[in-house]
Order: C-alpha cells, then sequence, then structure tokens
C-alpha cells in the first residue's frame, strides 16, 4: 500500500471549516483514500473515503486532487468534539489481503 | 446493533501471568483485526482473520502472543507470559467485505503488566 505524510498537528478555531491535508504520491489506480479519526481513548472512527471523485457524507468532505497524489479532508464547521487525531490511509479495496496500516496521523485541536 | 464488544475494558496484571482479551465483532462481519497501541509505536495491526482463518498474523510480536477465532462472533487475543513491555490499548476491530470495507473499533482493553 502506497505511504501517506501528514502533518504531525493543526489547530482550528471553533466553527471554522477544518482542512486536513494528506500527500500520497505513490498511490496506484486502484489504491483508495481512507479516512479515520481517534477520539481520546476511544477507537478509531471511519469517516470517509474515495477514489478518485470528491465524497461528502455527514461527518466531512474529502477532496482528491485529479492527479490522486495528494486529498484534503474538510470538516466543514468544527467544533470542540471534533478534537482529535486523523489518520490518512491509502490501500486497495476489497482485497484478500486486506490491512490497514495507521500512521502517525494529524492532532487536530480545535480552540473556542 | 451494538457495536464491537470488548472485555474486559481493563486489565491490570503482573508479569508472568496469562492475560485473555475478548472480541465479539458485528455480526455478520467477515473480517476481524487485532491492533495494539501505544505511544511510542502508535497503532500496529498484529493479526486479521477472514471468516474466522487467520490470514495474516505477521505483527504478532512473538511466540508469547497468540489469536483465535474459534467461531464467527468470538475471538481472543492471548499473551502468555506476560510482560511489562506489552502494556497497551488493545483494539479490536470488524469489517464486512464489500462494504466498502470500513472498520468498526471496539472500545478497547487497557492491559497493565506491572
Amino acid at each position: 500500500d502506497a505511504k501517506t505524510t501528514q502533518p504531525p498537528s493543526m489547530d482550528c478555531a471553533e466553527g471554522r471549516a477544518a482542512n486536513l491535508p494528506c500527500n500520497h504520491s505513490t498511490i496506484s489506480g486502484n489504491e483508495y483514500v481512507y479516512w479515520y479519526r481517534q477520539i481520546h481513548s476511544q477507537g478509531p472512527q471511519y469517516i470517509i473515503h474515495g477514489l478518485k471523485n470528491n465524497e461528502t457524507n455527514e461527518m466531512a468532505s474529502l477532496i482528491i486532487t485529479e492527479d490522486r497524489k495528494s486529498s484534503t479532508l474538510i470538516l466543514p464547521h468544527a467544533t470542540l468534539r471534533d478534537t482529535a487525531v486523523y489518520y490518512c490511509i491509502v490501500r486497495v479495496a476489497q482485497s484478500s489481503a486486506s490491512k490497514i496500516i495507521f500512521g502517525s496521523g494529524t492532532r487536530l485541536s480545535i480552540r473556542p | 446493533d451494538a457495536g464491537v464488544i470488548q472485555s474486559p475494558r481493563h486489565e491490570v496484571t503482573e508479569m508472568g501471568q496469562e492475560v485473555t482479551l475478548r472480541c465479539k465483532p458485528i455480526s455478520g462481519h467477515d473480517y476481524l483485526f487485532w491492533y495494539r497501541q501505544t505511544m511510542m509505536r502508535g497503532l500496529e495491526l498484529l493479526i486479521y482473520f477472514n471468516n474466522n482463518v487467520p490470514i495474516d498474523d505477521s505483527g504478532m510480536p512473538e511466540d508469547r502472543f497468540s489469536a483465535k477465532m474459534p467461531n464467527a462472533s468470538f475471538s481472543t487475543l492471548k499473551i502468555q507470559p506476560s510482560e511489562p513491555r506489552d502494556s497497551a490499548v488493545y483494539f479490536c476491530a470488524s469489517s464486512l467485505s464489500g462494504g466498502g470495507e470500513k472498520l468498526f473499533f471496539g472500545s478497547g482493553t487497557q492491559l497493565s503488566v506491572l
């Protein structure tokens, strides 16, 4: 699976949009981009995933560049409860050798 | 559905003792994963099962660790004998193939080996 690079930490004001970047320059054509987050003392939580089109759900939006070498997770109106570590993961979906490997992620702090 | 259920929530034991962690995946999920999390090493994948069969155990640190999945609704991770360096949070997760491969995690077991 392709390697990802994320900033170790970011902060954002409450109510503003939080934009979390992820670089995955070695991504292959059949690899998806997944985002998870981990709130303190809890297990990681799935947020969203996509292949090449932008995706949106009730939690966030995922913007993937046309060359697919980077992506941005957008939390449109950040709240204090969005304070967490956010993991960007690139992997082949529907694979029998399926492994989700978590990197170090981005620690997002939402300030009041 | 109650989600992935792990027990115990906390475990404190002494070095050399056997520790058994338990996991009940979400009903119908055919993949089950065991992860370990520490400050130093982050989230590490230990082993995962598909349809109760271990697929990849390359992350299991050593022979002291073993995992089983006797049926679709139950898995155990055993450490025997335990050592202080095994202290960590152990997470179990399950997923449904064909469901976008979203992992659903349990609340974890906080293990402290004294």
